[in-house]
């Protein structure tokens, strides 16, 4: 089955720089996959998605890539403000399905 | 748009009763997710519904786990008997589409925390 993997350990940023958060999966390669913000308490809201034939996605102060080869996205928040802290989640379609499945996220915590 | 509402925000049962959970999709949305989170298993994806019909289901637990959607309005997910296992936060999503050829994300609810004593 389709394993996805964010490191689990909180990522700790000054404000200004750019945070990078990772998100590997194994055995095949989805079609798209979508990234979430979750806050303490709330539930998760969509950031950006990106098809396997893009390599690069931009909004406003976010960029997302794709690599098909490496099973990797990289989630790229720039220019980091401490209202950016929470946790992200990527997800992608189980293999053969629609159905989405989560990562278990990491924690991004941008300080003054 | 209000989003999707779910309810009650917190639930706190005994073991052993019936709990009922409930959601109302984002209006023109076709699909209907639930979705369970907690911190050992994350995010895991329990039934969906297409058009107010259940498509997969596989991720209900156990039988003592149903779910409905009598309308495009209002979906439920009641648990029967509650058990101390089954606490966790319950967060119902919709969404406009989730073919490849037509991908949309997800707007979840703000979840309803069910702790079962």
């Amino acid at each position: 089955s389709q394993k996805i993997e964010q490191n689990s350990e909180a990522l700790n940023i000054q404000e200004g720089k750019t945070a990078t958060l990772t998100c590997n999966y194994t055995n095949y390669s989805p079609a798209y996959l979508q990234w979430y913000r979750q806050d303490p308490g709330r539930g998760p809201v969509f950031l950006l998605l990106i098809r396997e034939n893009e390599k690069e996605k931009r909004k406003e102060r976010l960029k997302v890539t794709f690599d098909t080869t490496l099973k990797q996205s990289l989630f790229h928040i720039t220019a980091s403000q401490p209202a950016d802290s929470a946790t992200y989640l990527c997800a992608l379609p189980s293999y053969n399905t629609d159905k989405l499945i989560f990562g278990t996220g990491t924690r991004l915590q941008v300080f003054p | 748009d209000a989003g999707v509402i779910q309810s009650p925000r917190h639930e706190v049962t005994e073991m052993g009763q019936e709990v009922t959970l409930r959601c109302k999709p984002i209006s023109g949305h076709d699909y209907l997710f639930w979705y369970r989170q907690t911190m050992m298993r994350g995010l895991e994806l329990l039934i969906y519904f297409n058009n107010n019909v259940p498509i997969d289901d596989s991720g209900m637990p156990e039988d003592r786990f149903s779910a409905k959607m009598p309308n495009a309005s209002f979906s439920t997910l009641k648990i029967q008997p509650s058990e101390p296992r089954d606490s966790a936060v319950y967060f119902c999503a919709s969404s406009l589409g989730i073919a490849q050829t037509e991908i949309y994300g997800y707007t979840f609810g703000s979840g309803t925390r069910l702790t079962v004593v």
